[in-house]
């Protein structure tokens, strides 16, 4: 089975900084993919960025960034330069490769401040 | 394109009761989902259909839970009769048969159970 661990349960952070939310995986399959999605209290669910077991190179989307440890299994968000419309729940997701089937973390609330 | 329809987007209900949700996935994906999201929680699979063939119903409870997917294209969620611990955002979404393609969700139906 797999697993997501997200320990942060809230975030608090200056306009313009850098913030890293966490996301630590358990699966026992060879072929995954890392998916982040953001959900703001609209309640919609937004897809951000994807990282493949087998990619070499970390994935980056802008000004989202994926920090991927495989030996660690850790898959920790990166958002540059945060702006007050980030603040939103962030949810960190696994699935099996050709599966097709994402499990979710419990989540982490960023609040940005002006 | 056009995004994963879903309605109604409010609904309140007494337990006991019945409800049904719809969902109008992105044309040309396949794979839909229902995902069941309590408050404070990371969304939870319910069940995934390819096509209108069910891939996994292992966590719908099939005592009071229905879904169909006739025609391979809307799909509709049913439950019969509701409890209070069924008080959730029941989302849809739908992915593309790409490899890892990433899900994507429609607003939701938040339902209260009183």
């Amino acid at each position: 089975a797999q697993k997501i661990t997200q320990t942060q349960p809230g975030m608090f952070v200056q306009e313009k900084e850098a913030v890293t939310l966490d996301c630590t995986y358990d699966t026992s399959d060879q072929s995954y993919g890392l998916f982040w999605y953001k959900q703001p209290s609209s309640g919609e669910m937004i897809f951000l960025i994807y990282q493949g077991s087998y990619d070499e190179q970390n994935a980056t989307e802008g000004r989202y960034s994926l920090n991927f440890q495989k030996a660690r299994k850790s898959a920790n968000l990166v958002i540059s330069a945060s702006q007050l419309g980030d603040s939103a729940m962030y949810f960190c997701a696994i699935a099996t490769t050709g599966a097709q089937k994402l499990v979710f973390g419990q989540g982490t609330r960023l609040t940005i401040n002006p | 394109e056009a995004g994963v329809a879903q309605s109604p987007r409010y609904k309140i209900i007494e337990k006991r009761q019945s409800v049904a949700f719809w969902c109008n996935p992105i044309s040309g994906h396949a794979t839909l989902y229902w995902y069941q999201q309590i408050l404070g929680q990371g969304p939870k699979l319910l069940i995934q259909f390819q096509n209108n063939g069910v891939v996994d119903d292992s966590q719908l409870p099939k005592d009071r839970f229905s879904a169909e997917r006739l025609k391979g294209v809307d799909s509709t969620l049913k439950i019969q009769p509701a409890k209070l611990e069924d008080s959730a955002v029941y989302l849809c979404a739908s992915a593309g048969g790409m490899y890892n393609s990433p899900l994507h969700f429609g607003n939701g139906t938040r339902l209260t159970v009183t």
